[in-house]
């Protein structure tokens, strides 16, 4: 009963490869995203989308295509792989617009390390 | 911007010590507050949540209340144990769905 899954749990990769990343949720929300964590720990949003819409960009360098398939999917697929991508890569999901009411629940991560 | 400074870790204690991790924000509204937690392999889960100024969150044993006067929603407990040993992130939120964190505070409690 997983409400938030990553695939794969790792990742390892040479540069100037494309990869793909699976996210799939079934809690029935609306709204899914894709998180940074660098080697330090620090967290950044990438993406955000509502109803298979992109309604978040966070200055993402444009390699990184996330698509929606559905409201249950967000995969994201990176292209060139760079040296700087090797990070852990979260996935959550939310429900609702908005007012910091709605909880954000977190996949399991998935460490992609680039060589 | 909206940003989130926590006090920088590792942060050790021991067994029955009594924790506090700071916490403190910019923002130009009125966001709401978080801390998730995140321990070892795991992704993050919500610790505890206040939406608006005075509220109090709780869950676990730990605490952190929302204080407008000095932008603060520091996380506390009173008696820490070895299985709090995690990555604490505070966060808050401020419309467009968009969760800004702090940097982390890694607590280690030792027996």
């Amino acid at each position: 009963d997983t409400a938030v899954s990553q695939t794969p749990k790792y990742l390892v990769t040479q540069m100037g490869n494309d990869k793909s990343i699976k996210c799939e949720q079934n809690l029935g929300h609306d709204t899914m995203y894709w998180y940074k964590q660098d080697s330090k720990k620090f967290l950044k949003i990438m993406f955000s989308y509502n109803n298979k819409e992109l309604i978040i960009n966070e200055t993402v360098p444009n390699r990184f295509s996330p698509k929606s398939p559905d409201k249950a999917h967000l995969n994201l697929h990176i292209n060139s792989l760079e040296l700087g991508d090797s990070a852990v890569y979260f996935c959550a999901s939310s429900q609702g617009t908005g007012g910091g009411y709605n909880e954000q629940f977190f996949g399991p991560g998935t460490r992609l390390t680039v060589l | 911007g909206d940003s989130v400074t926590q006090m920088e870790g590792p942060v050790t204690l021991s067994e029955e010590a009594c924790l506090t991790i700071n916490c403190t924000y910019t923002a130009t509204g009125y966001p709401s507050l978080f801390w998730y937690v995140q321990y070892p392999g795991e992704g993050l889960q919500l610790l505890l949540k206040a939406t608006k100024a005075d509220d109090k969150g709780s869950n676990k044993g730990f605490e952190a209340t929302y204080r407008k006067e000095t932008t603060s929603f520091h996380l506390e407990k009173g008696s820490v144990q070895v299985s709090d040993s995690a990555v604490y992130f505070c966060a808050l939120f401020l419309g467009a769905q968009k969760l800004v964190f702090g940097q982390g505070t890694r607590l280690t409690i030792n027996p």
